[in-house]
């Protein structure tokens, strides 16, 4: 099974600012690696896939980047809906498909 | 636009089983993959199995493996997961999940979550 980490555990930013968040798989996972932000009481949205690749609708300023081991997801300019948690997931190898401990980015 | 509607809180004993829905709209249910995760309360994400409808096939986690079933009725575009020998660890919010673009291994719809209570 390859396991996730994320760093760090939480990232405090304020508004305006840019965030850039870690996650490390244990081996390389290629650029199978997706990007989800959640916050209280609903559901993770998708971010980003392929490591890379924002899905539909999602502002500019999220951006990921990094393959095989290390990658990063980076918000050029915190606005006030981004403050959540952010999870990476890889879909390399699987079963099962495993997800990072993830990052809350809260306000400074 | 493409919706994952499920079924509502359940409260179950130790030792029981539950099974929850998930009725998905627009899109074809079948050429989709879906998924269920779990989130344990205050925890992360846990990717428990998914289900091919059109084939009929689905793969489980090890972790899950022998407890869980995972099911889809193409009839009415629902997708189902069973829980059983349920544990006080089995609390959580239970997602199901569809594929983004039909790759199967990550999800751009998500229903809005089934939180099941397992107590004595």
């Amino acid at each position: 099974e390859i396991v996730m980490t994320q760093s760090p555990a939480t990232l405090s930013v304020s508004p305006g600012e840019r965030a850039t968040l870690s996650c490390r798989a244990s081996q390389s996972v290629s650029s199978n690696l997706a990007w989800y932000q959640q916050k209280p009481g609903q559901a993770p949205r998708l971010l980003i896939y392929g490591a890379s690749t924002r899905a539909t609708g999602i502002p500019a300023r999220f951006s990921g980047s990094g393959s095989g081991t290390e990658f990063t997801l980076t918000i050029s300019s915190l606005q006030s809906e981004d403050f959540a948690v952010y999870y990476c997931q890889q879909y390399n190898n699987w079963p099962p498909l495993t997800f990072g401990p993830g990052t809350k980015v809260d306000i400074k | 636009q493409v919706q994952l509607v499920q079924s509502g809180a359940e409260v179950k004993k130790p030792g029981s089983s539950v099974k929850v829905s998930c009725k998905a709209s627009g899109g074809t249910f079948s050429s989709y993959t879906i998924s269920w995760v779990r989130q344990a309360p205050g925890q992360g994400l846990e990717w428990m199995g998914r289900i091919i409808p059109i084939l009929g096939i689905a793969n489980y986690a090890q972790k899950f493996q022998g407890r869980v079933t995972i099911t889809a009725d193409k009839s009415t575009s629902t997708a189902y997961m069973e829980l059983s020998s349920l544990r006080s660890e089995d609390t959580a919010v239970y997602y199901c999940a569809r594929d983004y673009d039909s790759s199967g291994y990550y999800w751009g719809y998500w229903g809005q979550g089934t939180l099941v209570t397992v107590s004595s």
